[in-house]
């Protein structure tokens, strides 16, 4: 069973920062948050992972509530080319990528 | 450029026919996986491997074989025992003992008839 709770679907326009939920209340010590994206029939596409402290890069930022049961994805500045299947999801740890559990996902539509 | 192919990217059969997905991947990673992914759904894991001669089962093994001969290639057979294998397929690579990227293929979308 996914362990990540991610809203069915948002909204978004063109050019305007996007904030992606996700919560994560059972989250172990080890476990790292990862965030991947997938556009239609295509495969995923990593976007960013972390674990403790708030993550930037070329794609996106992740902010980890202190607690880290929830975790927020950043998009800066929303394109039409970022609508997709957004999915989080937990790893626990070293060489856990075979074990990450894709959810359903929140599906994103980017408004022009 | 380094990244994964699978080919094809469609295929047809015919009810009751094996079929084999190609995944090759020129990363020099030694961890491979397979997925398969249902219409709005998420992923699930059917098989995945970590070194070469070793692989072990995911999730929904049932109905699917694996081999891996070679660091490079991961194919997935469709057996005639997987009682609905329509759908979408999907190979991934990753390092072995990485705690970051995963690297997907385009996919392979099989169609029973």
């Amino acid at each position: 069973d996914a362990k990540t709770t991610q809203p069915n679907s948002m909204e978004s326009n063109e050019e305007e920062p996007v904030h992606l939920p996700c919560n994560h209340s059972t989250i172990s010590g080890t476990d790292y948050i990862h965030w991947y994206r997938q556009l239609p029939s295509q495969g995923p596409e990593y976007v960013i992972h972390g674990l403790t402290s708030n993550v930037n890069n070329r794609m996106a930022s992740l902010a980890i509530a202190e607690d880290r049961k929830s975790s927020t994805l950043i998009l800066h500045r929303a394109t039409l080319r970022d609508a997709a299947v957004y999915y989080c999801i937990l790893g626990d740890g070293v060489g856990s990528q075979g074990n990450l559990i894709f959810g359903k996902g929140t599906k994103l539509s980017v408004k022009p | 450029d380094g990244g994964i192919t699978q080919s094809p990217k469609y295929l047809f059969r015919k009810e009751g026919q094996n079929v084999t997905l190609s995944c090759e991947q020129n990363l020099n990673h030694d961890a491979m996986y397979w997925y398969r992914q249902d219409p709005g759904q998420g992923l699930r894991l059917i098989y995945y491997s970590q070194i070469v001669n070793d692989f072990q089962k995911g999730d929904i093994a049932e109905g699917y074989s694996v081999s891996r001969e070679k660091k490079e290639s991961f194919p997935l057979t469709v057996t005639s025992a997987q009682k609905n294998p329509t759908a979408f397929y999907l190979c991934a690579s990753s390092i072995l003992g990485d705690t970051g990227e995963l690297f997907f293929g385009e996919g392979s979308r099989l169609t029973v008839l």
